[in-house]
């Protein structure tokens, strides 16, 4: 049973730009949620989407969305990047909130 | 603020030492996670207690869930190097909420 995905694994942006984030959930898992980790801050929730739909967000500007696909595979993306935003960025799959399946993560860091 | 607090916050010990990492909120939860994470890599579930008072054994860690579901440990008996890392206690909370974790070192 594959994992869940996440690509690409590094990336080096520029303040200013914009970035997309790609998660593919473990096959039959609809729930996707998102973290930020960083060393301060530790890992801060984003946001959850069930079956395409946003079920929860977290507490995070406007500048970071997401979505997700009807085959379950989410994205999200970051706008107007700021050195701040530099963090590993998690994807994790359930099926019940008994446990999360995580990613390798994204490793963003802004320039 | 966190919901979950975790202690302490690092822990270096030697190879065969025993040791035990807590999580305490005061909030109840209906079920708590553990997790283990390496350099580079998400969180790897290791356990989900469920009933307050629950103890669960995987190998040399045991788990307890507090009676009133607001706390949880995890003990460690006679650590490895490869039990270094970063452990995190994790609730559901309408999303799931993360402790800030032990950083712990395992030295040979």
């Amino acid at each position: 049973k594959a994992g869940v995905t996440q690509t690409p694994r590094y990336l080096i942006k520029t303040r200013g730009q914009q970035v997309t984030l790609s998660c593919s959930p473990i096959s039959g898992h609809r729930s996707v949620s998102w973290y930020q980790q960083t060393p301060g801050q530790g890992l801060q929730f984003l946001f959850e989407y069930f079956s395409e739909t946003q079920r929860n967000k977290g507490n995070f500007p406007g500048r970071f969305s997401g979505r997700q696909f009807s085959n379950s595979r989410s994205e999200m993306n970051v706008s107007t990047l700021e050195l701040g935003d530099s963090a590993l960025y998690l994807c994790a799959s359930s099926s019940s909130l008994h446990g999360y399946t995580f990613g390798s993560g994204t490793r963003l860091t802004v320039v | 603020t966190q919901l979950l607090e975790q202690s302490p916050q690092f822990l270096s010990i030697q190879e065969g030492e025993n040791l035990t990492v807590y999580c305490n909120s005061s909030s109840v939860f209906s079920s708590l996670q553990w997790y283990r994470q390496e350099p580079g890599e998400g969180p790897v579930l290791l356990v989900t207690v469920v009933t307050g008072g629950e103890v669960k054994k995987l190998k040399r860690l045991t788990f307890q869930f507090g009676d009133a579901r607001k706390d949880s440990s995890l003990h460690i008996t006679a650590a490895q190097p490869g039990d270094t890392g970063l452990y995190l206690c994790a609730g559901p909370n309408n999303d799931m909420r993360f402790g800030a974790g032990t950083r712990l070192t395992v030295k040979p």
